[in-house]
C-alpha cells in the first residue's frame, strides 16, 4: 500500500533557528497537504499543494512540493515557541482514493 | 459556522460496555471521517462517508461500527473493545471528498479498562 515518510522524527531547535521537515511518498500523489498537530489538540490544515514543483509561503512558513509529486518539504524560517507541535504531510493519491498521513516530525524549540 | 465538533471530550468504558462517539459538521462537507491516533503516531484513517455513503472501511473490526444518519452527523458505535483500543478518535470532514482539505475536531479521548 501507499506509504508516506517524513524525516526528522524529531528536531529540538533553539529560538531563532530554522527548521525543514521532509515527505517522501511511495507513490505518485494527486496532492499533499500539510496539518500542524499542538500538543494535546488535534491536527489543523495549513495548506495544499497541488501542482508539480509548487511553492507556497505562509508567512515565516515555505512548502514545497516535488517535480515528481511524490516529495514535499516544509521549512520555517526563525523559529519562535509557537512553532512547537507536530507536523505532518498527508499524500492524496487519485489510485488509492485517500489520503495517508506521513509519520510526522516533532519539532521543539528552546527559548 | 466553521468547526467540527464533537463528543464526548473523554470516555472510559469496560469491554463488555456499549458506548457511541458522535461527530457533527455544519458547513455543508460532503465527506466525514473517522481516524484513531494513538500516541506520538499519524492519525490512521478508518471510514470515510462520502455523501452520506461508506466509502472506505480500512478493514476495522466490526466492534467499531460507523453511521452517518444525515450529512451534518457521524457516529461510531463502540462495542467489546479491547484495551488496546483506547486511543484518541478523530473526525475529520472535507467539503468536496477524499482528497480534499480535511478539518478536525477536538476528538476523543477513549480508555478501555
Amino acid at each position: 500500500g501507499q506509504q508516506v515518510m517524513q524525516i526528522p522524527q524529531y528536531q529540538h531547535v533553539q529560538e531563532g533557528e530554522d527548521f525543514t521537515t521532509y515527505c517522501n511518498s511511495s507513490t505518485t500523489l494527486s496532492n499533499i497537504q500539510w496539518y500542524k498537530q499542538r500538543p494535546g489538540g488535534h491536527p489543523v490544515f495549513l495548506i495544499q499543494l497541488v501542482k508539480s514543483g509548487e511553492v507556497k509561503k505562509q508567512k515565516r512558513l515555505t512548502f514545497q512540493f516535488g517535480e515528481a509529486k511524490k516529495n514535499s518539504s516544509l521549512h520555517i524560517t526563525a523559529t519562535q515557541t509557537t512553532d512547537v507541535g507536530t507536523y505532518f504531510c498527508a499524500g492524496y493519491s487519485g489510485g488509492y482514493q485517500k489520503v495517508t498521513f506521513g509519520t510526522g516530525t516533532k519539532l521543539q524549540v528552546i527559548p | 459556522d466553521t468547526e467540527v465538533t464533537q463528543t464526548p471530550k473523554h470516555l472510559v468504558m469496560g469491554m463488555t460496555n456499549k458506548k457511541s462517539l458522535k461527530c457533527e459538521q455544519h458547513m455543508g462537507h460532503r465527506a466525514m471521517y473517522w481516524y484513531k491516533q494513538k500516541a506520538k503516531k499519524p492519525p490512521e484513517l478508518m471510514f470515510v462517508y462520502s455523501y452520506e455513503k461508506l466509502s472506505i472501511n480500512e478493514s476495522v473490526p466490526s466492534r467499531f461500527s460507523p453511521e452517518c444518519p444525515n450529512s451534518s452527523l457521524l457516529n461510531l458505535h463502540l462495542h467489546a473493545l479491547q484495551p488496546e483500543d483506547s486511543a484518541l478518535y478523530l473526525c475529520a470532514s472535507s467539503p468536496a471528498g477524499e482528497g480534499d482539505t480535511q478539518y478536525f475536531g477536538p476528538g476523543t479521548r477513549l480508555t478501555v479498562l
